[in-house]
């Protein structure tokens, strides 16, 4: 799976968009871009995927590049609850790798009143 | 009722015991996987299972054995726990008609070898 890096921490006001980025320059054709979130030491939480389309649900909202080397993932109205660490994460759809996903440290945003 | 849950939510335990950790889930996905996270770090794979007869080593499997005793049931041994399997340890499932990679956690178990 292609390797992601994330910075490792940002900050946002509360009420404001936050933009979350994730450089993937090595992914390849069917690699999809995957997002989690894990709130203070629980599980981690799905949020949103997608392979070379934006895509928007109820969490968020996903840009990927033209070229697919880089992706945004946006909370149009980040809230106190919204910090958290945020991963990104580029896997396979199918395969020997199905399933297999890999957590870097990903970038622990801070959302201040 | 939590869909994914996980006993015991911590266990504090001794070098060379034998420990076992059980994630059952209530979605009905077939399958299942054991991560562990250590402080400041991003999870680790152990263990994943693609169906009851299905049973694969992930990233960090030395140490560990899984059982899939039902298809909602997936549990992590340690044989002869130590000390840096010292972790919070997760467990996850996924249905294969969502490609295998939404997952959802269990809220983790924070395992203590002393």
């Amino acid at each position: 799976d292609a390797k992601t890096t994330q910075p490792p921490s940002m900050d946002c006001a509360e009420g404001r968009a936050a933009n979350l980025p994730c450089n993937h320059s090595t992914i390849s054709g069917n690699e999809y871009v995957y997002w989690y979130r894990q709130i203070h030491s629980q599980g981690p939480q799905y949020i949103i995927h997608g392979l070379k389309n934006n895509e928007t649900n109820e969490m968020a909202s996903l840009i990927i590049t033209e070229d697919r080397k880089s992706s945004t993932l946006i909370l149009p109205h980040a809230t106190l609850r919204d910090t958290a660490v945020y991963y990104c994460i580029v896997a396979n759809a199918g395969g020997t790798s199905y399933g297999k996903l890999t957590f870097g440290q990903g970038t622990i945003l801070t959302v201040h009143p | 009722d939590a869909d994914v849950t996980q006993t015991p939510r911590n266990r504090i335990t001794k070098t060379g015991k034998r420990i076992m950790l059980e994630c059952s889930q209530t979605k009905g996905h077939d399958r299942m996987y054991w991560y562990r996270q250590d402080p400041g770090l991003g999870l680790r794979l152990i263990y994943y299972s693609f169906d009851v007869k299905d049973i694969n080593k992930g990233e960090i499997s030395d140490g560990y054995s899984v059982s899939r005793q039902a298809q909602a049931k997936f549990s992590l041994s340690l044989e002869s726990a130590i000390p840096n399997q010292t972790a919070l340890y997760f467990c996850a499932t996924s249905d294969w008609t969502s490609g295998g990679n939404e997952q959802f956690f269990g809220p983790g178990t924070r395992l203590t070898v002393l």
